[in-house]
């Protein structure tokens, strides 16, 4: 079974900030990795994705996650936090079967 | 080339009733996913859909349903609603060329509110 779980409900950063939203995964295969995030009362958008090709992916917005075997993570950043930035974010994890699995979201707030 | 659409956007039932929502898939994507976002939560995989047939399940009871149509639109079903069905409901379309080869990336749509009360 794969699955993925977020460290860290709320997350708060000052406006230039380092952003570090924690994600964690358990696979038993190589897994497919994503991330996305969920503005209020919309859709999730994806920002990012890893399969298998690069172990630093970038994103959209100056995001960007690394992808570490050796600790099971795949860790999303950005070096300087913006106000636009605020949202919810979810790891998810892709199985065999093109079905997706997501943790259980982090709330990044931007303090200016 | 359009994106994710459903409808509708918001929803108010009573305990019992039964609930349809509606989701058009991205121009091109004949792969159908639904998903359950309870507040405070992320989404969970309740079933999906590829070429009409159902293609997988996560854990949800008979009582969640769906279709898919040969334009690849599809619908979700709930029967005898319970208030642990108010939730966010998302659709999200994918391109999938065969059975066995998947694109990895999955389309949202905006989702529908549902409150059961």
């Amino acid at each position: 079974a794969q699955s993925v779980t977020q460290l860290g409900s709320h997350v708060s950063v000052s406006e230039g900030a380092l952003v570090l939203l924690r994600c964690n995964y358990s696979s038993s295969v190589p897994p497919y990795l994503f991330w996305y995030v969920q503005y209020p009362n919309q859709g999730l958008q994806l920002l990012l994705k890893y399969t298998s090709a690069a172990t630093l992916v970038k994103g959209i917005n100056g995001f960007e996650a690394e992808f570490k075997k050796s600790e099971t993570s795949f860790h999303l950043t950005k070096p300087s936090a913006h106000m636009s930035d605020a949202a919810e974010y979810f790891c998810a994890v892709r199985s065999s079967g093109n079905q997706f699995y997501f943790g259980t979201g982090t709330s990044l707030t931007v303090i200016p | 080339e359009t994106g994710v659409t459903q409808s509708p956007t918001h929803l108010i039932k009573t305990r019992g009733q039964q609930v349809t929502l509606r989701c058009s898939s991205q121009s091109g994507h004949n792969t159908v996913s639904w998903y359950q976002q309870a507040l405070g939560q992320g989404p969970q995989f309740i079933f999906q859909y590829y070429r009409e047939e159902e293609n997988g399940r996560g854990n949800f009871p008979p009582r969640f349903s769906g279709l898919q149509f040969p334009n690849y639109s599809s619908e979700l079903n709930v029967n005898a609603l319970e208030l642990d069905d108010s939730a966010l409901y998302l659709c999200a379309s994918s391109s999938r060329p065969g059975p066995h080869i998947s694109r990895d990336e999955q389309y949202f749509g905006p989702g529908t509110r549902l409150t059961v009360t």
